[in-house]
């Protein structure tokens, strides 16, 4: 049972570069979100999908992309790297929408961005 | 707007120690509290949750209380391991947030042997 699935799990890009991160699950859940991770800061929510086809920013989506063309995947695209996306992105799903619903995370993707 | 303030760590204390990690919150609903936690170099694990006033959630030892009338869920535990070092997250979700997770910015826990 794989579970949330991201890749890479390390990366090193030079500033201006592009690069997608990947995410897939396979306990068919219908929500999706990609988190970054900094010091001191706790989670904050970059973007989020609530079903194939459907997608919205979250508090920091400013420098990435989304897409959802298949329940299973939800990559993160960074179209020009900035030193200040230098983070851990996190990956999670849930099986819907609704106040109990625990998320499910990847183990991570260490980023830096030279 | 929704927020969740977690006491600043690292908190570090003995083995077999009392632990306690407040945290409080601000919602405009009825929201869901959650405490996950996260090993070095993994993903965060849900570790429990409360859905409503007065419920106690509890897992591997650990409970919190989903106090309403402080708006408090504190997570605490009676005897630590030198295994709970980790880093807890503590997080509420309701219907104000589009039922996405607002975060605690983490307490980091260390445990001495």
């Amino acid at each position: 049972n794989a579970g949330v699935t991201q890749t890479p799990k390390f990366q090193v890009l030079k500033t201006g570069q592009s690069m997608t991160l990947q995410c897939a699950q396979d306990m068919n859940h219908e929500y999706m979100s990609w988190y970054r991770q900094d010091p001191g800061m706790g989670l904050r929510l970059i973007h989020y999908s609530v079903g194939a086809g459907i997608t919205d920013q979250g508090e920091v989506p400013n420098g990435y992309n989304v897409s959802r063309s298949t329940t299973e995947d939800f990559p993160l695209r960074l179209l020009s790297a900035a030193p200040s996306q230098t983070s851990v992105y996190f990956c999670a799903s849930s099986y819907s929408g609704g106040d109990n619903q625990p998320q499910h995370f990847g183990d991570g993707t260490r980023l830096s961005i030279l | 707007g929704n927020s969740v303030t977690q006491m600043e760590g690292p908190v570090t204390l003995s083995e077999e120690a009392f632990l306690t990690i407040n945290c409080t919150y601000t919602a405009t609903g009825y929201p869901s509290l959650f405490w996950y936690v996260q090993y070095p170099g993994e993903g965060l694990q849900l570790l429990l949750k409360a859905t409503k006033a007065d419920d106690k959630g509890s897992n591997k030892g650990f409970e919190a209380t989903y106090r309403k009338e402080t708006t408090s869920f504190h997570l605490e535990k009676g005897s630590v391991q030198v295994s709970d070092s980790a880093v807890y997250f503590c997080a509420l979700s309701d219907r104000g947030s589009n039922y996405q997770l607002i975060w605690g910015a983490g307490t980091k826990l260390i445990i001495k042997p």
